[in-house]
């Protein structure tokens, strides 16, 4: 079955690192990017990023560059990670990775069923 | 960036009902759109890509028309597991709209 499985809920201080793992099961895991996205307790969607996971390239929206945000791979065991560096109470939210589409890349077809990630001091 | 607008933001309606979202983007994006459905705690799933194509599995109740900046996700005969809420998506900058809740009437 084709899924993407993440990683537990965090409960972090201001300025510690988290991590959020995406592991994919069911399909080759470099034919597809990994999207990440995020949602505000009560708020919408919002986009992050992506990675490729053949080759590592990263690409992130505008609001999560210079170093906040990171999103890596380890192709050996068809994991995605995203680390936010520095967080604060503001990125408390729930964090989704999802598959690019088969057929048509820019949309997502296949999400994880989310993580959430708690900030507070 | 490119801005989505969505409305209604909220819907009351009746099982049976014919439902029209619609999601006016602030610059022609052709047909680059995609919808989703998000359920109370759990994650989004995709219902229609390049604003007319039927996702995988997802009932032919639900279609999607339009291109340039104006869209519309239409379920026909509106079903008691259709009550999420709805969420469009720009390919572009990956902006979504802010959503609009379907609820019972």
């Amino acid at each position: 079955q084709v899924k993407l499985v993440q990683s537990g809920a965090e409960v972090e201080k201001p300025g510690a690192s988290v991590q959020v793992s995406c592991k994919a099961f069911g399909y080759t895991f470099i034919g597809h990017y990994i999207h990440w996205v995020r949602q505000a307790p009560g708020q919408g969607l919002e986009w992050m990023g992506w990675i490729n996971p053949n080759s590592g390239v990263t690409h992130y929206a505008q609001k999560f560059q210079e170093g906040w945000v990171t999103m890596t791979r380890d192709t050996s065991i068809n994991t995605a990670y995203m680390t936010l560096n520095r967080p604060t109470s503001d990125d408390t939210a729930v964090y989704y990775c999802a598959r690019s589409h088969e057929l048509d890349p820019d949309a997502f077809d296949i999400w994880g069923q989310g993580t959430m990630v708690t900030v507070y001091s | 960036d490119i801005q989505m607008t969505q409305s209604p933001s909220t819907l009351s309606a009746s099982v049976g009902d014919r439902v029209t979202i619609t999601c006016r983007a602030s610059q022609s994006i052709n047909n680059w759109l995609a919808w989703y459905q998000q359920k109370p705690g759990k994650a989004p799933k995709l219902l229609i890509h390049k604003a007319s194509s039927l996702g995988s599995g997802v009932p032919s109740r639900f279609s999607g028309s339009g291109s340039g900046t104006d869209f519309t996700l239409t379920i026909s005969s509106l079903q008691p597991d259709d009550f999420a809420t709805y969420y469009c998506q720009q390919y572009h900058s990956r902006t979504f709209g802010q959503g609009t809740k379907v609820e019972i009437k």
